[in-house]
């Protein structure tokens, strides 16, 4: 069965610091993943989506996720993190129906 | 183009109360979902339509829980009687297709609280 782990429940990092998040996914075939951010209040919106070709993926918001499958993973980065992007992030693999497998997801706090 | 609409945003019940949720998808979509979020944890699929016939319910409490989508477009979430654990937020969704490359996107949800 498909499953995602999100190893980090919480993440503070400082405005203007890096930023990773990780996921690893459990899939016996070439994954489709996402990435989605949920602000507080709001509905789930789509940063990024693999599918196949090359592996580093660009998003929105500056965000970007590299693919190993070696690795099982399919990380989320960004050079410098905003205030605005406090928020919580979630993984999530598909299933060939289109379901979304969400990970536990990660919240972010941003320091000033 | 609007989003996906959802109604109400939040309600307050008693357990044993029913309760409905309404959903709008974006004009077009043939595929809805119907997740639930309970507080902690990534959102869950209750229940996938495409057009008005269900592609996967395997997770619905078909017990308490039902959604019907009639005419292909609009949909409804019930819970009749509500549990205690039911308290969650209800997101919507909706794509233009089933299938692995298809964006879904989301509504503002339903946020529920069971007293």
């Amino acid at each position: 069965a498909q499953s995602v782990t999100q190893p980090d429940i919480h993440i503070t990092v400082s405005e203007g610091a890096s930023l990773e998040l990780r996921c690893n996914y459990s899939y016996g075939a070439t994954p489709y993943l996402f990435w989605y951010v949920q602000s507080p209040g709001q509905g789930l919106q789509l940063l990024l989506k693999y599918f196949s070709g090359d592996t580093l993926v660009q998003g929105i918001k500056g965000f970007e996720a590299e693919f190993k499958r070696s690795q099982s993973s399919f990380n989320l980065r960004k050079p410098s993190v905003h205030w605005s992007d406090a928020a919580e992030y979630f993984c999530a693999p598909a299933s060939n129906t289109g379901k979304l497998i969400f990970g536990q997801g990660t919240t972010l706090q941003v320091k000033p | 183009e609007a989003g996906v609409a959802q109604s109400p945003r939040y309600k307050i019940i008693e357990k044993r109360q029913s309760v409905a949720f309404w959903c709008n998808p974006i004009s077009g979509h043939a595929t809805l979902y119907w997740y639930q979020q309970i507080l902690g944890q990534g959102p869950k699929l209750l229940i996938q339509f495409q057009n008005n016939g269900v592609v996967d319910d395997s997770q619905l409490p078909k017990d308490r829980f039902s959604a019907e989508r009639l005419k292909g477009v609009d949909s409804t979430l019930k819970i009749q009687p509500a549990k205690l654990e039911d308290s969650a937020v209800y997101l919507c969704a909706s794509s233009i297709n089933s299938g692995l490359q298809e964006t879904q996107y989301f509504g503002p949800g339903t946020r529920l609280l069971v007293l």
